[in-house]
């Protein structure tokens, strides 16, 4: 089955300072790839997602990047303010009625 | 807006007990999904249902089951729980599978003690 890794596990930036987040992913057929918040204490919510026929996706100070050559895809936070601190999960998937296979998560800590 | 609730927020349990874990989802979602979030281990299935009384096993559906019976409600049960089944459970709802992303509910820490 898919198997996603993700790096790092934690990422401590200062504040206004850009983060990146990596994952990697084992199954050539996956073609969609959502990231995933989750806040201290709360559900982890869908912040951007890509499809594999896309190589780029931005809204506002946050992007996601995929090679699909390289079966990798990044997040990438620009601007960073403490309210950015969370988990975040990656997750890959072949579409259709499958099931999402999630990275470990990457606790991001954004001090002032 | 999506709404997926479960029952309880926090569980206390004894070992042996028989425990049931409730996710309702009010969307007219067809699929809905089972995970556990352990730190450093992130979110693992355990089990899904792409329909009424349909049932798949995830990568760890040992020591669980579910039951879903009606379109909106998918339950979660720990047959006889364990100290291992300390976790946070989190239930997820989605259209179409996994191409449109999930929508997860708050989720249920448990305590099997």
């Amino acid at each position: 089955g898919e198997n996603v890794e993700q790096h790092p596990s934690t990422l401590s930036v200062q504040e206004g300072d850009s983060a990146v987040i990596k994952c990697t992913y084992s199954d050539s057929a996956s073609n969609y790839f959502p990231w995933y918040k989750q806040e201290l204490g709360k559900r982890p919510q869908l912040i951007i997602d890509i499809r594999s026929n896309v190589g780029e996706k931005k809204d506002q100070r946050i992007a996601v990047t995929l090679n699909k050559t390289a079966k990798h895809f990044s997040l990438h936070i620009t601007e960073t303010q403490p309210e950015d601190s969370a988990v975040y999960f990656c997750a890959a998937s072949i579409g259709g009625y499958s099931t999402l296979t999630f990275g470990k998560g990457t606790m991001l800590l954004v001090s002032p | 807006d999506v709404k997926v609730t479960q029952s309880s927020r926090y569980l206390v349990k004894r070992t042996g007990e028989k425990v049931f874990l409730e996710c309702v989802q009010d969307m007219d979602h067809e699929n809905m999904f089972w995970y556990r979030q352990d730190p450093g281990l992130g979110l693992r299935l355990i089990y899904f249902s792409y329909d009424v009384k349909m049932k798949e096993k995830g990568d760890i559906p040992e020591g669980y089951s579910v039951s879903r019976e009606k379109k909106e409600r998918f339950s979660l049960i720990l047959e006889s729980a364990s100290t291992n089944q300390t976790s946070m459970y989190l239930c997820a709802s989605s259209q179409q599978g996994a191409a449109y992303g999930y929508t997860f509910g708050s989720g249920t820490r448990l305590t099997v003690v």
